[in-house]
């Protein structure tokens, strides 16, 4: 069964220190992978996704596809990036029609950055 | 703004009721999602819908249904109502079916049943 596990429900770290929020996920399959970001009183909304290889926010997420992982780091942590983040491993199209294909968010870590 | 709106914003009521949650997507967004947030349970999907029809399943109760409409907006009923399903749902929606698609995401309705 798919599953993606966050391991750190709560993660402190004071700013300008490295950061590194985890990931494992357990997929029949090669996911597309993506992180989504709910900041205070605001909607959850796309941080960055794999297939981009792109870096958002000083954010940049390396896929291992023998561990399974999506770790999201940033090297300096600002206040500003103080928020629930969620690791979401997405069925590629071809997959998604079948009820096993589910749309599978992690249970989400909340990052707080002390000044 | 993600230009997906969700009505209403808070709707309070009692176990044993039923209610219905609305969904609008973005404009030319033919996929809707539903997901439930609540607070021991993080960010759950429950059902998604593309072009009026049913796609995917994930953990939706019996007493929950939804439903996409010609016009594309979509609603989530909820019926028999527990103090357990007191949580914040979120619809999104994307242009296509998945994978490769963002999702946008709605300002969501906080649904409290006592």
């Amino acid at each position: 069964a798919q599953r993606v596990t966050q391991p750190e429900k709560l993660l402190s770290v004071f700013k300008g220190a490295p950061v590194e929020l985890k990931c494992n996920y357990s997929y029949s399959g090669s996911p597309e992978l993506f992180w989504y970001v709910q900041y205070s009183r605001q909607r959850l909304q796309l941080l960055l996704r794999h297939i981009s290889r792109e870096s958002i926010k000083g954010f940049t997420a390396d896929l291992n596809k023998g561990e399974t992982s999506f770790h999201l780091k940033k090297p300096f942590a600002q206040e500003e990036d103080s928020a629930m983040y969620y690791c979401a491993p997405i069925p590629p199209r071809c997959l998604m029609k079948t009820s096993y294909d589910k749309v599978i968010f992690g249970p989400g870590t909340s990052l707080s950055v002390i000044p | 703004d993600s230009g997906v709106t969700q009505t209403p914003k808070h709707l309070i009521t009692a176990t044993g009721q039923r209610v219905t949650l609305r969904c609008s997507p973005r404009s030319g967004d033919l996929s809707v999602y539903w997901y439930q947030q609540s607070l021991d349970q993080g960010l759950q999907f429950l059902i998604q819908y593309y072009n009026g029809e049913e796609r995917a399943k994930g953990n939706i109760l019996e007493r929950f249904s939804a439903q996409q409409f010609p016009d594309l907006h979509s609603e989530l009923n909820l019926s028999s109502l527990e103090l357990g399903d007191s949580a914040l749902y979120f619809c999104a929606s994307s242009v296509h079916l998945t994978s490769e698609d963002e999702q946008y995401f709605g300002p969501g309705t906080r649904l409290t049943v006592t």
